[in-house]
């Protein structure tokens, strides 16, 4: 695998399941970052991680719920969502370092919420 | 006043015409700036980053970046069908700070 992958692509889940996207990293980056990319609307940053601490946390809704176990692994759990989460998401990386801030990102899972 | 404005097109032009796609911003922290091409139901793929006024070349794309106007400019030539896609710019100040997204152009080029 290279670049950035993601699992699973397409996700389909009532509101009351929990489920939990993957993102992985084989990039050797520092951070990673997860956003949400709805119709006709600019991508949405949702978390920040660096070196597995989260740095930024744009307002998110707790039923949205990051991981970050080590810098190439992470994951976003979804609990109670609501129809309107149904949406793009997008994990992306970026070196981090040395002015090396361009992020790299993934193919997507496209979240379907019943 | 958003923070980076993008006509969202859409943009149909001929095979082989040249392409000039382009954003404003309003942030003057503003100093990295990136191109994304994004297929349809696939993640962006970064096309160009430059992080200083003056144009950056790579093949068919150039990337223009002018500060004191707070514009910046994708040039594509001779374009492709396949350069059919949705077009992002996107900019930050740096560090981990948040990168702004245009909200895309979306590109047609017709055989």
């Amino acid at each position: 695998e290279t670049g950035v992958t993601q699992t699973p692509r397409h996700l389909v889940m009532g509101m009351t399941n929990k489920k939990s996207l993957k993102c992985e990293q084989h990039l050797g980056h520092n951070a990673m970052y997860w956003y949400k990319q709805s119709a006709k609307k600019p991508l949405e940053l949702m978390f920040v991680y660096s070196l597995e601490e989260r740095v930024e946390n744009n307002s998110v809704p707790s039923r949205f719920s990051p991981e970050c176990p080590n810098s190439s692994h992470l994951f976003l759990h979804l609990h109670t969502l609501q129809p309107e989460d149904s949406a793009l998401y997008l994990c992306a990386s970026s070196p981090g370092q040395s002015g090396r801030y361009e992020q790299y990102f993934g193919p997507g899972t496209r979240l379907t919420v019943t | 006043q958003k923070e980076v404005e993008q006509d969202p097109g859409p943009l149909s032009v001929p095979e082989g015409a040249i392409v000039s796609l382009n954003c404003t911003y309003s942030n003057s922290a503003f100093q990295y700036f990136m191109w994304y091409r994004q297929y349809s139901r696939k993640g962006p793929e970064l096309l160009m980053y430059t992080y200083s006024s003056g144009n950056k070349e790579d093949g068919r794309f150039t990337a223009q970046v002018d500060k004191s106007s707070k514009y910046i400019s994708l040039f594509i030539r001779d374009s492709q069908p396949s350069d059919s896609a949705t077009y992002l710019c996107a900019m930050s100040s740096g560090g981990y700070q948040k990168v702004t997204f245009g909200t895309g152009t979306k590109l047609q080029v017709i055989p």
